[in-house]
């Protein structure tokens, strides 16, 4: 199987600023790490996602780094606007069992303006 | 429009009755799935169907059964209510089952008393 944990729990930031929320799983047969967004009363939505054939992603604000050595990856949300205020979840998947996501206890972020 | 529609959003029951949660999927996917997520517990797999076989069950308790009429549908029977039971089931579905690109539904939150 696998396990995902997930920190910080709560996480409260400036506006402008950066937030960083990391997770660590056990399986090194895990392949696949997406980050899901979900807002009260709302579906998981994916923001981003990265392989394990990579170290690094970036789309549009956001940033995750995958340490597979470490068995660690990383959300890294670069000047942070109200409207990122939301649970954000990592989640992990293998290879072999790539349909199934385990996923993190999630990172409650609150941006203050 | 929603490409997940799931019925009903809210469903109160009393312990011990038996409910259906609906799941209707319009994205051409070939694999559907169930998650729980419950109070302070991350999101948690139940079930995975591909072209309407159940490829994997995760959930302890019979009480809990997928129900698959038609490809784009994912039906899930809970019998013998439990207040344990409480929580928000999301159904999801990816293109394959090898895939974990996954688009959520909107869920449906169950309250047992």
């Amino acid at each position: 199987g696998e396990q995902v944990e997930q920190l910080p729990s709560i996480l409260r930031v400036q506006e402008g600023s950066s937030a960083s929320i990391n997770c660590t799983y056990e399986n090194s047969a895990s392949n696949y790490f997406p980050w899901y967004k979900q807002e009260p009363g709302e579906n998981p939505k994916l923001i981003i996602d990265i392989r394990s054939n990579m170290e690094r992603k970036q789309t549009q604000g956001l940033i995750v780094l995958l340490d597979k050595k470490a068995k660690r990856f990383s959300l890294h949300i670069t000047d942070t606007q109200p409207g990122d205020s939301a649970m954000y979840f990592c989640a992990a998947s293998q290879g072999n069992m790539g349909y199934k996501l385990t996923f993190g206890t999630g990172t409650s972020l609150l941006v203050d303006p | 429009d929603p490409k997940i529609i799931q019925k009903p959003k809210y469903l109160v029951a009393v312990t011990g009755s038996e409910k259906i949660l609906i799941c209707e999927q319009y994205l051409g996917h070939n694999a559907m799935y169930w998650y729980r997520q419950s109070a302070k517990k991350p999101l948690e797999f139940m079930f995975s169907y591909s072209y309407q076989k159940l490829m994997d069950n995760q959930t302890a308790s019979s009480r809990f059964q997928p129900q698959s009429s038609k490809k784009n549908h994912l039906d899930l029977q809970i019998t013998a209510l439990k207040p344990d039971d409480s929580a928000t089931y999301f159904c999801a579905s990816s293109p394959g089952h090898a895939n974990s690109d996954y688009t959520f539904g909107s869920g449906t939150r169950l309250l047992v008393i």
